[in-house]
């Protein structure tokens, strides 16, 4: 069965510290991506990568860096982590191209105390 | 900039019947149109991917339509269950080929027994 698997499930960090979300895809996906989804304002791209140690912007990107070192992994870093930071995080990945649909993972959900 | 809208409001419906669920597009067509199921606290999962021409698509109790002219989806679920509970997302590709996605904010469907 192939999936996303993302590193927590529940996380409660404080604020400012540096906060590291990991996800891995074992279906030698090129595309990754990292969205947080909040009430009301659906699901935000942060940041994307299709290649290895490749990542463009996505629509949120300030407060956050990603790393992509190896093809199947793709972390989120908040550097600082801030209480409007509390979300769920999802991390989901694709093959390259328009025509392929998006597997998710379970999700992290966040909170900044 | 491109943009997806579905009806926020909950659609609730009564077992047995046909659930209707409607995105409308801004902007130019995409050229493919994606459909996930959302359910609490857990990632999207892909269900559909329509393209431009197809005008039409099923997959078992669930059919979606592609209307350029009226820049609409409908996404269909016959002979509904209160399994089928759960939020639906639409989404489109943004520009550019890299596959990125633009979500709705998805509608909530309540099946009731």
């Amino acid at each position: 069965d192939v999936k996303v698997t993302q590193s927590s499930r529940y996380l409660v960090k404080r604020t400012g510290e540096k906060v590291f979300l990991e996800c891995v895809q074992d279906m030698d996906h090129e595309n990754m991506f990292w969205y947080r989804q909040d009430p009301g304002l659906g699901l935000r791209l942060i940041y994307f990568s299709y290649d290895v140690k490749m990542k463009e912007k996505g629509d949120i990107p300030e407060g956050y860096s990603v790393s992509r070192e190896k093809k199947e992994r793709f972390s989120l870093i908040l550097e600082s982590a801030s209480t409007n930071q509390t979300s769920m995080y999802l991390c989901a990945s694709s093959l390259l191209g328009v025509d392929y649909g998006y597997t998710f993972g379970s999700g992290t959900r966040l909170t900044v105390v | 900039s491109q943009k997806i809208e579905q009806n926020s409001e909950a659609l609730n419906i009564q077992e047995g019947k046909t659930a209707t669920l409607t995105c409308n597009y801004t902007n130019y067509s995409p050229a493919y149109l994606q459909w996930y199921r959302q359910d609490p606290g857990r990632g999207p999962v892909f269900l559909l991917l329509i393209r431009e021409n197809e005008k039409e698509k099923r997959k078992e109790r669930l059919k979606v339509t592609f209307d350029t002219t009226l820049k609409q989806s409908l996404f269909h679920i016959t002979a509904s269950q209160p399994a089928d509970s759960a939020t639906y997302l639409c989404a489109r590709h943004g520009s550019g080929n890299t596959g990125k996605l633009i979500f709705g904010q998805g509608t909530t469907l309540q099946v009731k027994p």
